[in-house]
């Protein structure tokens, strides 16, 4: 399986842009790019995913590399409540299985 | 509240009790999935069931047992644990194993289990 690496911490100030980055130079083809993060006290949540193209939603940005070998979870405004422990991870589009594998993620702090 | 639902949130138990773990979705998904989270280690998958068969089990030890009686319920069957057991165990549930791109899991809260 395809892996990824992040950063083990990183620190950002409230109300900044927060940029998490992630490499993942074996991604295959079809590996869907998939980010989650899990809160103190809480299971993983969904945050974002995409394949090749960059793409937005409520919560966060993921920038695309153009050789996909790489890519940026991007919070537009920290707050207090987005420090948590980010994983991205690699899903294979063509598996018949969801079998998530999560690393050991980037752990965001974020200071007021 | 994730819509997945797990009880109870904490348990302690001694090597030689038996125990379960309940996890519950209504969120009409078709697959479940059982992880355990060690402190300082990534998330391992254990289980996962597809329309109530499992599909997977990574060579998690007999002293768990999953059972899943339909697609909205998933039990983890606990006993004879030992120590290093302890962790934080999540279940989670997704539309549909194999769908691709868009399917997402939706995790619960976890149970955190400590075996003395």
């Amino acid at each position: 399986d395809a892996k990824t690496t992040q950063p083990n911490s990183m620190e950002s100030n409230e109300e900044e842009p927060v940029h998490l980055p992630c490499n993942h130079s074996t991604i295959s083809g079809t590996d869907y790019i998939h980010w989650y993060r899990q809160l103190p006290s809480q299971g993983p949540e969904y945050v974002i995913h995409g394949l090749t193209s960059n793409v937005n939603n409520r919560m966060a940005s993921l920038a695309i590399a153009e050789d996909r070998k790489s890519s940026t979870l991007i919070l537009h405004r920290a707050t207090l409540r987005d420090a948590a422990v980010y994983y991205c991870i690699l899903r294979p589009g063509h598996n018949a299985g969801n079998m998530l594998t999560f690393g050991g993620g980037t752990r965001l702090m974020v200071k007021p | 509240e994730t819509g997945v639902t797990q009880t109870p949130r904490h348990l302690v138990m001694g090597m030689t009790n038996k125990k379960s773990l309940k996890c519950e979705q209504h969120l009409g998904h078709n697959a479940m999935y059982w992880y355990k989270q060690s402190a300082k280690k990534p998330l391992e998958l254990m289980f996962v069931y597809s329309l109530e068969e499992r599909v997977e089990n990574n060579s998690v030890p007999s002293r768990f047992s999953p059972e899943c009686p339909n697609s909205s319920h998933l039990f983890l069957h606990l006993h004879t644990l030992q120590p290093e057991d302890s962790a934080l165990y999540l279940c989670a549930s997704s539309p549909e194993p194999g769908l691709l791109g868009a399917n997402v899991l939706t995790f619960g809260a976890g149970s955190r289990l400590t075996v003395l």
